[in-house]
């Protein structure tokens, strides 16, 4: 089943406890996104990555970091959380066919994010 | 800054109401179109899109979605919904043009049908 999933789906944390979010699709797909939604400002993008080894920013990086080492992994990592990061986050994955622009993104479960 | 308008947040229909949802856009360029669908404790599901062609497009569970270029919209539509519609809904936008990919989301709305 073509898919993308997320671990963990519930996680609770302290201020300042390194975690890392993993995200992995099996769709072979080049584009890889986060997004974190909060209530009243919908999804917002964190960090995208075209390929592996080339990733950017998005409109909400700050305190936010990621790896593309390879094609269908994607983790979202937290060096040092802070309550503001409180949110669910979703992973996405998407792909682009040769000369046309990109098609939809298919998301992966969520991960609900508590930082005490 | 590039945009996704959603007018309607919260939505409250009695079963067997028909439903329209407003999205604009602020982009003047070629643009993709998304309506996706999160329905309580889930993850996003693509309900329809638009690329090109037929402005009028057909989803799924029946939802449908009219591309309306003068106006930048692309409003979502049902005719009769049911209890089981009850969902946050978002438009989203991608340029394009677009070399990276980003979507751009609106804010959502809520709906909430009543039995």
């Amino acid at each position: 089943e073509a898919q993308v999933t997320q671990n963990p789906r519930y996680l609770i944390t302290v201020t300042g406890k390194k975690l890392t979010v993993t995200c992995s699709q099996n769709m072979n797909h080049e584009y890889m996104s986060w997004y974190r939604q909060d209530p009243g400002l919908g999804l917002r993008q964190i960090y995208y990555s075209m390929n592996v080894e080339v990733t950017d920013k998005g409109d909400v990086p700050e305190g936010y970091k990621v790896s593309r080492k390879e094609k269908r992994n994607f983790p979202l990592i937290l060096e040092s959380p802070s309550p503001n990061q409180t949110s669910l986050y979703f992973c996405a994955s998407s792909f682009r066919s040769p000369g046309s622009s990109y098609n939809e993104q298919f998301f992966g479960p969520g991960t609900r994010l508590t930082v005490l | 800054a590039q945009s996704v308008s959603q007018h309607n947040h919260h939505v409250i229909l009695s079963e067997a109401a028909s439903l329209e949802l407003g999205c604009n856009y602020s982009y003047g360029g070629t643009v993709n179109l998304f309506w996706y669908v999160q329905y309580p404790g889930q993850h996003l599901q693509l309900l329809l899109k638009y690329f090109s062609g037929d402005p009028l497009v057909k989803g799924i569970k029946g939802f449908e979605a009219e591309f309306i270029k003068s106006k930048f919209s692309f409003n979502l539509r049902k005719p009769s919904v049911q209890w089981s519609d009850t969902a946050e809904y978002f438009c989203a936008v991608i340029h394009g043009s677009s070399n990276t990919g980003k979507l751009i989301f609106g804010q959502g709305t809520t709906l909430q049908v009543k039995p």
